[in-house]
């Protein structure tokens, strides 16, 4: 199985709700990550996790707060965002957070903020 | 600043064409590259990717990349390419930044082609 899932698939949400998206992985994989990838732009790393712990949070805005419950498991909660998050939120994990892993990407929660 | 760029923003083939996508880097220490694939309606895959050894990478569906360090790039080429080809094309790289590694994408290629 080499497969990440991610949970919504489409998400419209309010500037004042909470909502969270959620990835799951069952690849044994030990590295996940978080990417905003924009209509015509290439992704953009968020945030990584190497063994369940948080390793690199690109400066993104508190507004996004990652999750990782457990080694299969990511999460994103997402609090009083603004109309210019909208984009696609791109989950993927690898092996290891080491720089030859191929990463194994989702298809993606496609995020609309009102 | 740590950049990929990538040319060509959209290329347009008939098939059976030759096809090259290029692909340079802005990183003088020790990199691995990718190339990943963005089929309409499907998530990012992997095409192949170099991390050491032979500069000549194979990889799926008759795609092959070659490493050129002299000139920090990756190009991909293909012999012929299919209508199925049709796709976005990406090339990644992963430099060691403060003892970590990070995907740094390029802006990526759409490619069409032509039936």
């Amino acid at each position: 199985d080499t497969e990440v899932t991610q949970t919504p698939k489409h998400l419209v949400m309010g500037m004042t709700n909470k909502k969270s998206l959620k990835c799951e992985q069952h690849m044994g994989h030990r590295a996940m990550y978080w990417y905003k990838q924009k209509a015509k732009k290439p992704p953009e790393l968020m945030f990584v996790y190497s063994y369940e712990k948080l390793s690199i949070n690109e400066s993104v805005p508190s507004r996004f707060s990652p999750e990782c419950p457990n080694s299969s498991l990511l999460n994103l909660h997402l609090h009083a965002l603004q109309p210019e998050d909208s984009a696609l939120y791109l989950c993927a994990s690898s092996q290891d957070s080491g720089g030859a892993d191929t990463q194994y990407f989702g298809p993606g929660t496609r995020l609309t903020v009102l | 600043a740590q950049s990929v760029s990538q040319h060509n923003h959209h290329v347009i083939l008939s098939e059976a064409a030759s096809l090259e996508l290029g692909c340079n880097y802005s990183y003088g220490g020790t990199v691995n590259l990718f190339w990943y694939v963005q089929y309409p309606g499907q998530h990012l895959q992997l095409l192949l990717k170099y991390f050491s050894g032979d500069p000549l990478v194979k990889g799926i569906k008759g795609f092959e990349a070659e490493f050129i360090k002299s000139k920090f790039s990756f190009n991909l080429r293909k012999p012929s390419v299919q209508w199925s080809d049709t796709a976005e094309y990406f090339c990644a790289v992963t430099p060691l930044t403060s003892g970590t590694y990070k995907y740094i994408f390029g802006t990526g290629t759409r490619l069409k082609v032509l039936a």
